[in-house]
């Protein structure tokens, strides 16, 4: 079957960084992405990796490694408003996205 | 209309009722999604459509049906509401199945089935 793994729930400080993990099981693989959720809102698209490697997009940046099938989020300078939940979606080799349950990221004065 | 809109935004329904929950999007995409998401569970695909006339049914399609006329439009149904369709539904597209470009979603339909 195919799986997405991530943490539940992880807390921070403002001001401080953090990562955030997912690791996948998928029926191949065209891409890995990111979204953000605030509670109550909609998904909003946050970085997509296809290659192994860093993306950096601001204080946001997305590491793949497709052998591990491995992916990371961090996040730095932490705000208050970055108080959200965090989805990892993996494409599979149908193009459906493979959802994880999502990260909610706690963030402490 | 700018982007993709939902309607309505919530609704209660009394079980065994006939629900459509509808979509619109203005972006000319290809691409069009239902799902629902549960506490804990993520976003699960109920039925998609690659393009205007065609449709796919996604994980968790039982109780729900779709139509694509034409490709601004992709309603769902719930013809004959259980409780357990108690949920956020979130209309999505993209510009073409596959498309690496990313995901654009509606604001959501909270809808309580009782």
């Amino acid at each position: 079957g195919q799986n997405i793994d991530q943490p539940t729930e992880m807390t921070a400080t403002e001001g401080a960084i953090v990562q955030i993990n997912c690791t996948y099981q998928t029926s191949g693989f065209n891409g890995l992405f990111w979204y953000q959720q605030h509670a109550g809102e909609a998904p909003t698209f946050l970085s997509y990796n296809v290659l192994d490697g860093l993306e950096e997009k601001g204080r946001f940046s997305s590491f793949l490694s497709r052998s591990k099938g491995y992916s990371y989020l961090l996040l730095k300078e932490l705000q208050m408003k970055d108080s959200a939940s965090y989805l990892c979606a993996v494409m599979d080799s149908n193009y459906q996205l493979i959802w994880g349950a999502g990260t909610k990221l706690i963030i402490k004065p | 209309i700018a982007g993709i809109t939902q309607a309505p935004t919530s609704q209660i329904l009394a079980a065994g009722r006939r629900m459509t929950l509808r979509c619109t999007q203005d972006m000319r995409h290809n691409a069009m999604y239902w799902y629902r998401q549960d506490l804990g569970l993520g976003l699960r695909l109920i039925h998609y459509s690659n393009t205007a006339g065609t449709t796919g049914k996604g994980e968790v399609p039982d109780g729900y049906s779709v139509s694509r006329a034409n490709t601004d439009d992709f309603p769902l149904t719930l013809a004959s509401a259980v409780p357990s369709q108690t949920s956020v539904y979130f209309c999505a597209s993209m510009g073409t199945s596959g498309d690496t470009g990313e995901l654009f979603f509606g604001e959501g339909s909270r809808l309580t089935v009782l």
